[in-house]
């Protein structure tokens, strides 16, 4: 069974204070892993995809990279508005049904002022 | 960007009530999703579609049901609404993109059972 851990479950930060989310997944053959945005009351916006081990994509103030048991989301300098819960969900080879996502619950970022 | 739209955002209804929820898509997706998801929780998916007359049941059990009639148009209703539905309730669709299908997200629709 395909499963995703994410942490830390919440992070506060200062604005301008860089730090990382670790999204931890075990999968029978990674198809893809996902990071989205979701603002309170909104649906997850797409942030990346990642596909194999080594490899990274960046927006804006955001890179995302992925090892073959974790990936990684570096917020650098980040700002009151990168303020969000940020998910991370898998899809595996193996997913017969509709190409599902299994997702993680999530970590809630605050970024203060 | 996503163009998917549900309807309603809020909808507050009493217990038996019979209520559709609406998700439209005009991207030319084949794949769309229902998620559940309560404030604060993973996102559950509850139904899937692979394109025209497909509809499946997701991991979480639902008494919801769907249909797919048209390619752009995936509605999810619920007969009889209990206090237990109150969720929000998430549309999503995709297409295939490289090795995988990428899903974009409706806004939601926010349901209250009294």
């Amino acid at each position: 069974e395909d499963q995703v851990t994410q942490s830390p479950e919440a992070l506060r930060l200062q604005e301008g204070e860089s730090s990382s989310l670790n999204c931890s997944y075990t999968v029978s053959g990674l198809r893809g892993l996902f990071w989205y945005r979701q603002d309170p009351g909104k649906g997850p916006e797409f942030l990346f995809t990642l596909y194999s081990a080594g490899e990274e994509k960046e927006k804006e103030r955001l890179k995302a990279t992925l090892t073959k048991k974790e990936s990684f989301l570096h917020i650098t300098a980040p700002k009151p508005e990168d303020s969000a819960t940020y998910l991370c969900a898998v899809q595996a080879w193996n997913n017969n049904a509709g190409n599902m996502l299994t997702f993680g619950g999530g970590t809630r970022l605050m970024v203060k002022p | 960007e996503a163009d998917i739209y549900q309807t309603p955002r809020y909808l507050v209804i009493g217990t038996g009530k019979k209520i559709t929820l609406e998700c439209s898509q005009t991207m030319g997706h084949d794949k769309m999703y229902w998620y559940q998801q309560d404030p604060g929780m993973e996102l559950h998916l509850i139904h899937y579609s692979y394109g025209v007359n497909s509809t499946e049941k997701g991991d979480l059990s639902s008494e919801s049901t769907v249909s797919r009639i048209r390619t752009e148009h995936f509605p999810l209703t619920l007969e009889s609404a209990r206090p237990s539905h109150t969720s929000q309730y998430l549309c999503a669709s995709s297409r295939r993109q490289g090795y995988t299908d990428t899903q974009y997200f409706g806004p939601g629709t926010r349901l209250t059972v009294l």
